[in-house]
């Protein structure tokens, strides 16, 4: 079945640097724009970074545009945030989230999430 | 930005009830394509989201079908024809029509 399993947060100092990954198995990754979310503690969901399936389109968030970077893997079928100069508001559950090309502008897939924690 | 906002942000219902939330955009969610991407989803204390709802009034494979959704252009409802207690979590309305996508502050369905 499809799984998303996110890895890679933890805690980090403000201005430090972390790479998320996510492994994707269970669905055709080619076929599949790939998405990350965020969700700060007790708060909302907030989209911050897309990919299209081809990775020649992508697409940020204004609160991490210049900061963070997202990529993918097609040989190991993984997705990836390099997150840079990062702040206190960025703390949050950060989701992968997939969609089959069939199903555009929307998330079909999540993950389970991996925690981003900002501090000194 | 698209601004979705959702009403009422809490809403506490009764097993058995009906349970309705709105959710209007700022502009318009239409595309291009002539499709409107209007999502909605459900999350459970301590899980990940679930998407209920695409393109406004599809529900996913899974989905209870006393989960509906409706509307067009700005407004959209999601609605609940008897609430379960599995039914109990935060919805979020989300628009994939306009960058950067966006979603509504979500309601949360409590017992009352």
């Amino acid at each position: 079945q499809v799984q998303l399993v996110e890895s890679g947060g933890g805690l980090v100092k403000p201005g430090g640097s972390l790479r998320l990954s996510c492994a994707a198995s269970g669905f055709t990754f080619s076929d599949s724009y790939m998405n990350w979310v965020r969700q700060a503690p007790g708060k909302g969901l907030q989209w911050i970074s897309y990919i299209s399936s081809s990775g020649t389109s992508i697409y940020y968030a204004d609160s991490v545009k210049g900061r963070f970077t997202i990529s993918r893997d097609y040989a190991k079928n993984s997705l990836y945030l390099q997150m840079n100069s990062l702040r206190a508001e960025d703390t949050a559950v950060y989701y992968c989230a997939s969609s089959p090309i069939s199903s555009p502008g929307s998330f079909v897939y999540w993950g389970q999430g991996t925690l981003v924690t900002v501090s000194s | 930005d698209v601004v979705m906002t959702q009403s009422p942000l809490s809403l506490p219902v009764t097993l058995g009830q009906p349970a309705s939330i709105s959710c209007r955009s700022s502009q318009s969610l239409v595309y291009s394509d002539g499709n409107t991407y209007l999502n909605w989803f459900q999350q459970r204390p301590g899980q990940s989201p679930r998407r209920l709802i695409y393109k406004v009034s599809n529900r996913d494979s899974g989905v209870p079908d006393r989960f509906s959704g409706s509307g067009s252009g700005t407004e959209f409802t999601l609605k609940i024809s008897r609430v379960e207690a599995e039914d109990f979590g935060v919805y979020y309305c989300m628009q994939g029509t306009h960058w950067p996508w966006t979603f509504g502050q979500g309601t949360k369905v409590e017992i009352k």
